[in-house]
């Protein structure tokens, strides 16, 4: 299953799918970018995170794909459980900007029914 | 340990009420942040402490009033509230050891309710 950035925030897949999250990100001078999860009533916990200079990144589980061209990144979920429902929010820094102040994308719902 | 507490995890208080939030972060982190966070929207930076001093307000009401008495503690101050300050509240941490390419660490969140 695939979302679409801010059009499609929200994504079903069933259990043991490939998700694929996508987010559209704003300033071609950002450097840094964190995807978090957040889980209901909880606060964002991060998953992985790619500095500009890579486009590739893998974890247990997840990958990251940086495209600078066309502004876009996205987060491949490998075999998708049923605890990794949540909201998924990427996040770019703003290279020189001060105190690492983040923006943040508007968050994809990823439902996964068993 | 990349563990940061949130105090109280619920709080309601009328209109008229003081109260505070509380954070705590043993990381030996040095930019502790503010975030506000409505449901299903994403977080929304209210303040940044760095090195203990307040380096960006967001422009925050003055209802709303920060506090960085150490390196490890961050309080948010609470008074005289509106019903549509009901939100998450959450607490985030970062090394800040002079590069930008550093993470942030979020806390549980505090959900505020005002009635």
């Amino acid at each position: 299953g695939e979302s679409v950035g801010l059009h499609l925030p929200t994504l079903s897949v069933q259990e043991g799918d490939n998700s694929i999250i996508n987010c559209a990100y704003s300033n071609s001078a950002s450097d840094y970018f964190i995807w978090y999860k957040q889980e209901s009533g909880k606060g964002p916990q991060f998953i992985i995170d790619i500095r500009s200079n890579m486009d590739k990144r893998q974890g247990q589980r997840v990958t990251v794909l940086l495209n600078k061209t066309v502004k876009h990144l996205s987060l491949q979920i490998a075999a998708t459980q049923p605890g990794d429902s949540a909201v998924y929010f990427c996040a770019e820094n703003l290279s020189g900007t001060s105190y690492g102040k983040l923006t943040f994308g508007q968050g994809t719902i990823l439902t996964v029914h068993p | 340990d990349t563990e940061v507490t949130q105090t109280p995890k619920h709080l309601v208080m009328g209109m008229t009420n003081k109260k505070s939030l509380k954070c705590e972060q043993h990381m030996g982190h040095r930019a502790m942040y503010w975030y506000k966070q409505k449901a299903k929207k994403p977080p929304e930076l209210m303040f940044v402490y760095s090195y203990e001093k307040l380096s960006i307000n967001e422009s925050v009401p003055s209802r709303f009033s920060p506090e960085c008495p150490n390196s490890s503690l961050l309080n948010l101050h609470l008074h005289a509230l509106q019903p549509e300050d009901s939100a998450l509240y959450l607490c985030a941490t970062r090394r800040n050891s002079g590069g930008t390419q550093e993470t942030q660490y979020f806390g549980p969140g505090t959900r505020l309710l005002v009635l």
